[in-house]
């Protein structure tokens, strides 16, 4: 079946490092992807990987290794502003303008002072 | 920015009624889409569509239907709302790698 794993919440403190884990098994894979949701809000869009390695965006960086059915969100310098939920998300399907993405259940990020 | 509006914020339907939920795009993306959010359940696509009349059923379709007679409009339909169907339905559009959400209608059928 299909199935995207993630953490359902970290708890860390300002100033510090979080790594968000997601393993994924879908019946396609064209790209990994990373989104952010506020309480109330809507998910914004954080990164993508298409191919192994590293993007870095600021404070926020995704890796994927696809060998491993693999990525993370890593997160630095947090700040209480970051405090959201974050959810991995499989792009399943290979034409480049469509976007079904199959999501995971999401990470409850808690930022402490 | 893209902007995906939602027409209702905040929605509360009687059982068996036909609910109507509206989304707007104004980027010109073809491709647009139907979520629904639940608890510890993350996003799961009910409906999307490639181009204008054309629409294709997600991962749990039951219950729903869709239109899209314009390109920058995409409809979600309850045909005969149930207590079930309570829930945060997203709307959202995409180009490329990229999806973005309108702010959601929250939906409480009674």
């Amino acid at each position: 079946g299909q199935s995207l794993e993630q953490p359902s919440e970290v708890t860390a403190v300002e100033g510090a490092i979080v790594q968000i884990n997601c393993t994924y098994q879908t019946s396609g894979f064209y790209g990994l992807s990373w989104y952010q949701q506020h309480d109330g809000g809507a998910p914004t869009f954080l990164s993508y990987n298409a191919l192994d390695g590293l993007e870095e965006t600021g404070r926020f960086s995704s890796f994927l290794s696809r060998s491993d059915s693999y990525g993370y969100l890593l997160l630095q310098e947090l700040q209480m502003k970051d405090s959201a939920s974050y959810f991995c998300a499989v792009r399943e399907t290979p034409t480049d303008s469509w976007g079904k993405l199959q999501f995971g259940a999401g990470t409850q990020v808690v930022v402490t002072p | 920015d893209v902007k995906v509006t939602q027409s209702s914020r905040y929605l509360v339907k009687r059982t068996g009624e036909k609910v109507f939920l509206e989304c707007v795009q104004d980027m010109d993306h073809e491709n647009m889409f139907w979520y629904r959010q639940d608890p510890g359940l993350g996003l799961r696509l009910i409906y999307f569509s490639y181009d204008v009349k054309m629409k294709e059923k997600g991962d749990i379709p039951e219950g729903y239907s869709v239109s899209r007679e314009k390109k920058e409009r995409f409809s979600l339909i309850l045909e005969s709302a149930s207590t079930n169907q309570t829930s945060m339905y997203l709307c959202a559009s995409s180009l490329k790698m990229r999806v973005d959400f309108g702010s959601g209608t929250r939906l409480t059928v009674v």
